[in-house]
């Protein structure tokens, strides 16, 4: 089944302390990235990848990274969360970058930060 | 640069009454167009997008859209709701031009249905 993967859906952590969401399509798609929910502001896409080891900075990239070393794979790393990024992530993929590829979500990841 | 505005944050209708949820876009280029739906606690599922050719654009589940250039509107409607419709949609514009692939969301139209 295509699909797009993240782990974990859900995650509680503390201020400070280093955590990465893993994100993985079956689709062989060369466009991933990640957004973030906000109730009242929609989804804000934080980083996108257009192939391997092609990253850029969305609209909201402070207090974030990401790597693309393989095709499939696509995490998000909060290297020093706050409680400012307690959100519902989404990661996303499609055929290529641009507007006409529909982007496939994963099911989402629900960070708290206390 | 693109936007989008949805106008209703909240729309209520009873079940088999039509569904009107409203967007509007600014876009500098021709924008491609889509709505998404997302259930309670669920990922977001492309409903239908519009990319340059037939205006009125049908998607899933008896949902269409059209695209008014005049009026830079793309507004979603469907005939006669039904309980399963109750989720949150969100419209969605990206710069045809552009090729960094970025979605820019509205910030999404929650509708309940009554039976």
């Amino acid at each position: 089944e295509a699909q797009v993967t993240q782990n974990p859906r859900y995650l509680i952590t503390v201020t400070g302390k280093k955590l990465t969401v893993t994100c993985s399509q079956n689709m062989n798609h060369e466009y991933m990235s990640w957004y973030r929910q906000d109730p009242g502001l929609g989804l804000r896409q934080i980083y996108y990848s257009m192939n391997v080891e092609v990253t850029d900075k969305g609209d909201v990239p402070e207090g974030y990274k990401v790597s693309r070393k393989e095709k499939r794979n696509f995490p998000l790393i909060l290297e020093s969360p706050s409680p400012n990024q307690t959100s519902l992530y989404f990661c996303a993929s499609s055929l290529s970058g641009g507007p006409n590829y529909e982007q496939y979500f994963g099911p989402g990841t629900r960070l708290t930060v206390t | 640069a693109q936007s989008v505005t949805q106008l209703d944050s909240h729309v209520s209708v009873s079940e088999g009454t039509p569904v009107l949820l409203r967007c509007n876009y600014s876009s500098s280029y021709s924008p491609s167009l889509f709505w998404y739906v997302q259930h309670p606690n669920k990922g977001l599922q492309l409903l239908l997008k519009y990319t340059s050719a037939a205006t009125l654009v049908k998607g899933i589940n008896g949902f269409e859209a059209e695209f008014k250039k005049s009026e830079t509107s793309f507004h979603l409607t469907k005939p006669s709701a039904h309980m399963s419709d109750a989720a949150e949609y969100f419209c969605v514009v990206s710069d045809r031009w552009g090729s960094q692939g970025n979605l820019i969301f509205g910030k999404g139209t929650k509708l309940s249905v009554k039976p």
